[in-house]
């Protein structure tokens, strides 16, 4: 059965502490995408991890791939309020782009 | 960068009534299209591949027949809701892939559809 899985599902953050987000995926794929999603909005893309050992990093978010292990993990460094949000990570497990989604990491970061 | 719009971003419609769903690549042509549905507080679910000039691929589970996907163009995708009933509010997302200036292929999404059936 093809499965993304997320954890923790929900995680509230300390300002100013850092964080670990990760991404389990059960079959092959060599592409992987983080994406954010703001209340009542839309996603926003984050990262597209193309490699094994794919390393990308944008201001206090910092993505990688380990397709062996079939893991992403999104790390966040010193943690802020306007990185409250749900991060989605997604594979393209059925092929031709066709994504699989995870249910979501929910984060709060509170003061 | 790439932009896909949806159109309407919300709708209230009556149970039995349809309802279609404009997507738009805006500034790029796509080929392929994708639509997916997400309940309050879940996760995405893939329900179609949208392809120019041909019929819509359907995921397992997702009745053709109740959501009508029409590509006329490379940059227009519809999605007709028939006969909406309570049970297919959701909120209704596109996207489209397109290559960034940095060379990397890359999926967009648009803003949504939020459906609503009474």
């Amino acid at each position: 059965e093809l499965k993304v899985e997320q954890n923790p599902l929900f995680l509230s953050m300390q300002e100013g502490k850092n964080y670990t987000i990760y991404c389990n995926y059960s079959t092959t794929s060599d592409r992987l995408y983080w994406y954010r999603q703001d209340p009542g909005k839309s996603l926003e893309s984050l990262f597209v991890l193309l490699s094994n050992g794919a390393v990308k990093q944008e201001g206090r978010l910092m993505a990688s791939l380990d397709t062996k292990a079939r893991l992403s993990t999104l790390h966040i460094t010193a943690a802020v309020h306007d990185l409250s949000a749900t991060y989605f990570c997604a594979v393209d497990i059925y092929g031709n782009n066709r994504l699989a989604f995870g249910k979501g990491n929910q984060v709060v970061v509170i003061p | 960068g790439a932009v896909v719009s949806q159109h309407p971003s919300w709708v209230i419609c009556k149970s039995g009534t349809s309802v279609k769903i404009e997507c738009r690549s805006l500034d790029f042509q796509a080929t392929t299209m994708f639509w997916y549905r997400q309940f309050p507080k879940q996760s995405l679910m893939l329900m179609a591949t949208s392809n120019e000039g041909s019929k819509a691929t359907y995921e397992q589970g997702v009745e053709k027949d109740k959501f009508l996907i029409n590509h006329a163009s490379l940059t227009l995708s519809t999605l007709t809701v028939t006969s909406a009933h309570p049970e297919d509010s959701s909120f209704y997302i596109c996207s489209a892939f397109a290559v960034r200036e940095t060379g990397a292929y890359e999926q967009y999404f648009g803003p949504g559809t939020r459906l609503t059936v009474t």
